[in-house]
């Protein structure tokens, strides 16, 4: 079984400031991690992922997340926030042999204020 | 990147009536689709594996004879919502799985079902 744990619904940081929202997996086997964005009433958009090798992976709109495999965790980050990144976010994971079959977190708000 | 176009994306029906979303892969073959439900806040829930020429696998807990799958071509996955009920109001998305390298989802917009 597959699992992924967002620990925090909301997250509020100010425009400028660092920002962390995190997530925690449970999965058997080497470990696909993923996130997402979304924006209301829209589908899910990619941010970045970890397969494999570094454990610092960077994506889009100058996110970045850690893989600790130690800790199971795979936190995003940002290092100066946009009151544009204010949306859901969603961590996800899936077992490397589960083909597409990946198992998503409760979400994250993220909220940036000006 | 690939895209996944989901239609339509706002639907509005009376009880009782069938309403039909279509997920297309524009770009990309994709043997497997997923379908999932997502209420106001909250998580994404996965309905069903939608499988290219084969029956869908339904989730614990989803009614297969009220969420229709139908995945007949590799670029085209329709979920019908039969009879629908005001309960059945939600958000729905689709994602395609695009098999190169070590393989990525990709997600359609969504399709808003509101019953009456």
């Amino acid at each position: 079984a597959q699992s992924v744990a967002q620990p925090e619904d909301q997250v509020n940081v100010a425009e400028g400031n660092p920002l962390t929202v995190k997530c925690t997996y449970s999965v058997s086997g080497n470990p696909y991690l993923f996130w997402y964005v979304q924006y209301p009433n829209r589908g899910l958009q990619f941010l970045l992922k970890y397969i494999t090798g570094d454990n610092l992976v960077k994506g889009s709109y100058g996110f970045e997340a850690e893989f600790n495999k130690s800790q199971t965790s795979f936190h995003l980050k940002k290092p100066s926030a946009l009151v544009s990144d204010s949306a859901l976010y969603f961590c996800a994971v899936r077992a490397n042999t589960n083909a597409g079959k990946s198992t998503f977190g409760d979400g994250t708000t993220l909220t940036v204020k000006p | 990147g690939a895209v996944v176009s989901q239609h339509p994306s706002w639907v509005i029906c009376k009880s009782g009536t069938s309403v039909k979303i279509e997920c297309r892969s524009l770009d990309f073959q994709a043997t497997t689709m997923f379908w999932y439900r997502q209420f106001p806040k909250q998580s994404l829930m996965l309905m069903a594996t939608s499988n290219e020429g084969s029956k869908a696998t339904y989730e614990q807990g989803v009614e297969k004879d009220k969420f229709l799958i139908n995945h007949a071509s590799l670029t085209l996955s329709t979920l019908t919502v039969t009879s629908a009920h005001p309960e059945d109001s939600s958000f729905y998305i689709c994602s395609a799985f695009r098999e190169v390298n070590t393989g990525e989802l990709f997600f359609g917009e969504g399709s808003r079902l509101t019953v009456l």
